[in-house]
């Protein structure tokens, strides 16, 4: 059962463009929201993450959209540049559960051409 | 601040053979797991722990996959009887104490080749 759904998979922007991610989830419980960015043969690492308790969330060039009542969130990238250009993941997870262990979408490879 | 620490970061093994990986979280983060993830794939939640305790496995964990954490420190993950299905980079993860942050850190992950 996949509980957060992620497209597209792969993605192609220009330089300077605006590269837009979306994801959907299934799960009402879940209460936290991170974007994860990963490099081939890296770990993933922590990009920008918002609560339901806010519709957007920005930070620099970044921005999350979130719409509770859809259950979808998405990821802007703003003036795309060569070096954003990774896979990114989209998770969800609940803050207070046991383990508050987070499940990700299948990813979206992003190119961002010259 | 070193991160999280895993080793080692690529192992190619015989299919049968037992491997073992080594997470070192960082330190102070009482939280720490363990995820699988394969090619096009996002990562899978493998187990967790709460200091030395093993609160939660994925059923994805069968029973020829071991993880302990003895002084709530470090951690291994060990498989045994290897096979090709299992060929994977294997994520450590780790986090502070409840309230103290949400955010989940990853090592850089250990691949394994089962062949």
């Amino acid at each position: 059962q996949q509980q957060v759904k992620q497209s597209p998979q792969s993605l192609i922007v220009q330089k300077g463009g605006i590269s837009i991610i979306n994801c959907a989830y299934e799960n009402t419980a879940f209460d936290y929201f991170p974007w994860y960015q990963q490099f081939p043969g890296k770990g993933p690492a922590l990009l920008i993450a918002i609560r339901p308790d806010v519709s957007e969330k920005k930070e620099g060039r970044f921005t999350i959209s979130f719409n509770k009542s859809a259950k979808q969130f998405s990821l802007h990238i703003m003036d795309s540049q060569p070096g954003d250009s990774a896979t990114y993941f989209c998770a969800a997870s609940m803050i207070a559960g046991t383990a508050s262990k987070l499940t990700f979408g299948t990813g979206t490879r992003l190119q961002v051409t010259l | 601040d070193t991160g999280v620490s895993q080793n080692p970061r690529h192992k190619i093994t015989k299919r049968g053979q037992n491997v073992t990986f080594r997470c070192d979280p960082i330190s102070e983060h009482n939280r720490l797991y363990w995820y699988r993830q394969t090619l096009g794939q996002g990562p899978e939640f493998l187990t967790y722990f709460q200091n030395e305790a093993q609160l939660e496995k994925s059923r994805l964990l069968s029973d020829r996959f071991s993880a302990e954490r003895p002084k709530g420190s470090f951690s291994t993950l060990e498989i045994q009887r290897t096979e090709q299905g299992d060929s994977a980079m294997y994520l450590c993860a780790s986090r502070p104490a409840y309230r103290s942050g949400n955010t989940i850190y990853f090592g850089e992950g250990s691949w394994l080749t089962v062949v």
